[in-house]
């Protein structure tokens, strides 16, 4: 057990809906980041939040958004949902210079 | 621009082979490596940190900044290491996001 808690485990929904996926970091980790896992792109960096504020940004769609909370758990928001968002979303947390450690994902289909 | 590749998506060995699974990275400042296993597309576990230079579950991983591998190996594999393996990399001073290769699928056949 990573610490890092995701939810829901699996979401099915359809297109052109919206979802918010949850995370909650490791107690004492400041730092949230989301990672978008798919079979053709494989792992990619979306998003980090450090202690409520965004801190950097990858290849975040603009039907996508982030918050994190003064509690430090954080939400992906998804929009306007397409096929291809199909995929496993990861969030990672860390102390600031640690390694990453990753919650057990969310799994997201798009029927 | 930071990238990681992983040459091989396959790899097949027997148990009790050795195993050498690859990574090679391309950063022009100080990067630091990270070797991430991830079991039957469930969470992520980290493996290794170069930086800490220990070995884990019987594997290690040198960094060699002249050729930027770092080549993850393993002396006597196990049927029980079958995984995906993931390189990352994390630039040192800047945003701490992780860059991942594609990974390689290790199968260590009985």
């Amino acid at each position: 057990d990573s610490g890092v808690t995701q939810t829901p485990k699996h979401l099915i929904t359809a297109t052109g809906q919206r979802v918010t996926l949850r995370c909650s970091p490791r107690s004492g980790d400041l730092s949230v980041y989301w990672y978008q896992q798919s079979l053709d792109q494989g792992l990619q960096f979306l998003i980090q939040y450090y202690n409520g504020e965004e801190r950097a940004k990858g290849n975040i769609l603009e039907r996508f958004s982030a918050q994190q909370f003064p509690d430090l758990h954080s939400e992906l928001n998804l929009s306007s949902l397409e096929l291809g968002d199909s995929a496993l979303y990861f969030c990672a947390s860390s102390l600031v210079g640690q390694p990453q450690h990753f919650g057990d994902g969310t799994r997201l289909s798009i029927l | 621009a930071q990238r990681v590749t992983q040459p091989e998506k396959l790899l097949s060995v027997f148990k009790g082979a050795p195993v050498e699974l690859k990574c090679n990275y391309s950063y022009s400042g100080s990067p630091e490596l990270f070797w991430y296993v991830q079991y039957s597309r469930q969470r992520l576990q980290l493996l290794l940190r170069h930086i800490s230079r220990e070995s884990i579950k019987g594997f290690t991983a040198d960094l060699n900044k002249g050729e930027t591998s770092f080549h993850l190996k393993k002396p006597f594999a196990q049927e029980e290491d079958s995984a995906m393996y993931y390189c990352a990399l994390r630039a040192q001073g800047g945003s701490e996001k992780l860059v991942f290769g594609k990974g390689t699928k290790l199968t260590v056949n009985p």
